[in-house]
């Protein structure tokens, strides 16, 4: 079975500290996915990367940045954290073509004070 | 622009009785759609995806959805509901336009009542 985790299931921090958010997937899947998951929202895509060191702004990239520095790890930073980033991170992975599921982890719940 | 909306925040179902969850949707060409669910306080699971061939697709844990190109809609079912099946639902598009990205729709709350 495909895995996907990440570092952290809660976390809490102060404004306008740095954040990072791991997420590391054992499939070997190409692509790689962060998203937010607000009430009546939805899942709203950040950022996603297609290969190492390769990443593409998402919907609502504003705030964030991204690393990935080998295949199966990507890294959601928030450069200095606001109180409306408290979310629910989710990661996700993917092989590269046609209609592919992706494999979500089980989420990093974030409040920021 | 490609879209998925679910018209209903809720469904409430009572244990054993069929359930439906609606989804349409709005892309240019054919189609990939997918369903995941989310239990409470996890990740979202896939469930099952549409790409070609027959409209009435089965996927996990005895759902299915229905695939209708003239109403342009995907709706999910299951023919008797368990009170474990009580979840957040996502329907979901491809996003055509670009890349290998995903579109989600907002979600709608599932209720199987005892």
């Amino acid at each position: 079975d495909v895995k996907v985790t990440q570092s952290s299931r809660y976390l809490v921090k102060r404004t306008g500290e740095k954040v990072f958010l791991e997420c590391v997937q054992d499939m070997d899947h190409e692509n790689m996915f962060w998203y937010r998951q607000d009430p009546g929202l939805g899942l709203r895509l950040i950022y996603f990367s297609y290969d190492v060191k390769m990443k593409e702004k998402g919907d609502i990239p504003e705030g964030y940045s991204v690393s990935r520095e080998k295949k199966e790890r990507f890294s959601l930073i928030l450069e200095s954290a606001s109180t409306n980033q408290t979310s629910m991170y989710l990661c996700a992975s993917s092989f590269w073509a046609g209609a592919n599921e992706q494999f979500f982890g089980p989420g990093t719940r974030l409040t920021v004070l | 622009a490609q879209s998925v909306a679910q018209p209903e925040d809720q469904v409430n179902v009572a244990e054993g009785n069929p359930l439906t969850v609606k989804c349409t949707y709005s892309v240019s060409g054919n189609p990939y759609l997918f369903w995941y669910v989310q239990y409470p306080n996890r990740g979202l699971q896939f469930l099952l995806k549409y790409i070609t061939g027959d409209n009435l697709v089965k996927g996990s844990y005895g759902f299915e959805a229905e695939f209708n190109k003239s109403q342009t809609s995907f709706h999910l079912k299951k023919p008797s509901a368990l009170v474990s099946d009580s979840a957040l639902y996502f329907c979901a598009v491809r996003d055509m336009g670009r890349d290998d990205k995903i579109i989600f729709g907002k979600g709608t709350r599932l209720h199987i009542l005892p």
